[in-house]
């Protein structure tokens, strides 16, 4: 078993519409959690970082994350064409140390 | 700007041949990191370094091996390449400390094809 499983995709939906991005993770030592996106051909970017539980929200972004369940999430609103990408959900324990999802691959359509 | 570079961006090798891809960030970040891109499996280390002199083993370092010899560089050479070693490599770097130490900076990466 993945230490951190994200849900596989892909991803196709509207413009306007809200993206749902969720991963699990199995080791509970984890405490800071990181959304990266990826364009096309492209290095990740980091789009939201979040220390422990809680909720974090950047704009239209909003990271989630549960710790009782193993379980975060990521929230677009008002999805635009430009936000079609790969989002990959990674975390660590302190170690420097990231563990990444496979990562999703999102098509937002005009 | 601080940034991180990656070269060559392609590369096409034989199988057998020693290869070296190139890292250099300007951050004077003290950790970096490799990685390899496969479809279905994410980001996975191949190798690490916390300084100058400090190398350390990731998930996937069977064939792979880096120095540190310096803050800005981490090379990484395939020893003897293999098409299972054909993927996208990326570099990445951190801070040492700080609240967003985990937060790791990502190279364009090199696509490298193993014949």
């Amino acid at each position: 078993q993945k230490e951190v499983e994200q849900d596989p995709g892909p991803l196709s939906v509207p413009e306007g519409a809200i993206v749902s991005l969720n991963c699990t993770y199995s080791n509970s030592a984890f405490q800071y959690f990181m959304w990266y996106r990826q364009y096309s051909r492209k290095g990740p970017e980091l789009l939201m970082y979040t220390y422990s539980s809680g909720n974090k929200e950047d704009g239209r972004f909003t990271a989630q994350v549960d710790k009782s369940s193993k379980y975060i999430s990521l929230f677009i609103r008002d999805s635009q064409p430009s936000d079609s990408a790969t989002y990959l959900c990674a975390m660590s324990y302190n170690d420097y140390k990231l563990s990444f999802g496979a990562g999703t691959t999102v098509t937002v359509r005009a | 700007d601080a940034e991180i570079t990656q070269s060559p961006r392609h590369k096409i090798t034989e199988t057998g041949r020693q290869v070296t891809l190139a890292c250099h960030q300007t951050w004077n970040h003290n950790n970096m990191f490799w990685y390899r891109q496969d479809l279905g499996h994410g980001l996975r280390l191949i190798h690490y370094s916390y300084g100058v002199q400090d190398t350390n083993k990731g998930e996937v370092s069977d064939g792979y091996s880096v120095s540190r010899s310096n803050t800005e560089d981490l090379p990484l050479t395939l020893e003897s390449a293999a098409s299972s070693q054909t993927s996208v490599y990326f570099c990445a770097s951190s801070e040492s400390g700080g609240l967003a130490k985990e937060t790791q900076y990502f190279g364009p990466g090199t696509r490298l094809l193993v014949l």
